[in-house]
């Protein structure tokens, strides 16, 4: 099947350690999307890539890292400088005109 | 500053009955609207895309316009049902391929 893949749904970090959330597609789209989700509020924009090997901070990149060097896979690191990380984070594909999502993986800090 | 707007934060309706949920934006200048549907921990499912240069789409019992001039959208939701309880999500893309989310308006059907 066609779609986005997140992995893993669930994941749990210690204090000062870095942890990397994956998105994978096999739609062939060319930008994809990392967003924040925090309870009643919306989706913020973490990073976004427009094309391999290319990438743009959004609103809120503080304390994250991302790459892109595969069309398919845009992997996301929330690494110890991000205070407070405990989060719903959802990966995103645009298909140049309408957006396709994952089903997210929740982190959380312990 | 683009931003995204969804009034109210929190809807219930009894069963059966038609409903309109509101987006409003700051912009004119929108490249498309999308409505997702998101269900508590789950990831977004796009429901409705209208470009710029429509009015409206239809899929179903859902209906989403668009006015561009008065920067709003609607979500209309004939004879609801209780599956249709989640939260319902406008996202704006203003030309430079990133969507603008609003808050959300989390819907509730009572049986």
């Amino acid at each position: 099947d066609g779609g986005i893949t997140q992995s893993p749904k669930y994941l749990f970090r210690k204090e000062g350690q870095n942890v990397t959330l994956s998105c994978e597609q096999n739609l062939n789209h060319d930008a994809m999307y990392w967003y924040r989700q925090d309870p009643g509020q919306g989706l913020r924009l973490i990073y976004y890539s427009q094309i391999v090997n290319d990438f743009q901070k959004g609103d809120i990149a503080e304390g994250y890292s991302v790459s892109r060097e595969k069309k398919e896979s845009f992997p996301l690191t929330v690494t110890s400088a991000q205070k407070n990380p405990t989060a719903f984070y959802l990966c995103a594909s645009w298909a140049g005109y309408e957006a396709f999502f994952g089903q997210g993986t929740r982190l959380t800090v312990v | 500053k683009q931003e995204v707007t969804q009034i109210p934060a929190a809807l219930s309706v009894p069963e059966g009955e038609n409903l309109v949920l509101n987006c409003s934006f700051t912009d004119s200048a929108i490249y498309n609207l999308q409505w997702f549907r998101q269900d508590p921990g789950k990831g977004l499912t796009s429901l409705l895309l209208i470009q710029s240069s429509q009015r409206e789409q239809t899929s179903g019992r859902l209906n989403a316009s668009l006015d561009k001039s008065s920067g709003r959208s609607t979500l209309y939701i004939a004879a609801s049902q209780p599956g249709d309880s989640a939260t319902y999500l406008c996202a704006v893309t203003f030309g430079n391929e990133k969507l603008t989310f609003g808050t959300g308006t989390r819907l509730t059907i009572i049986p």
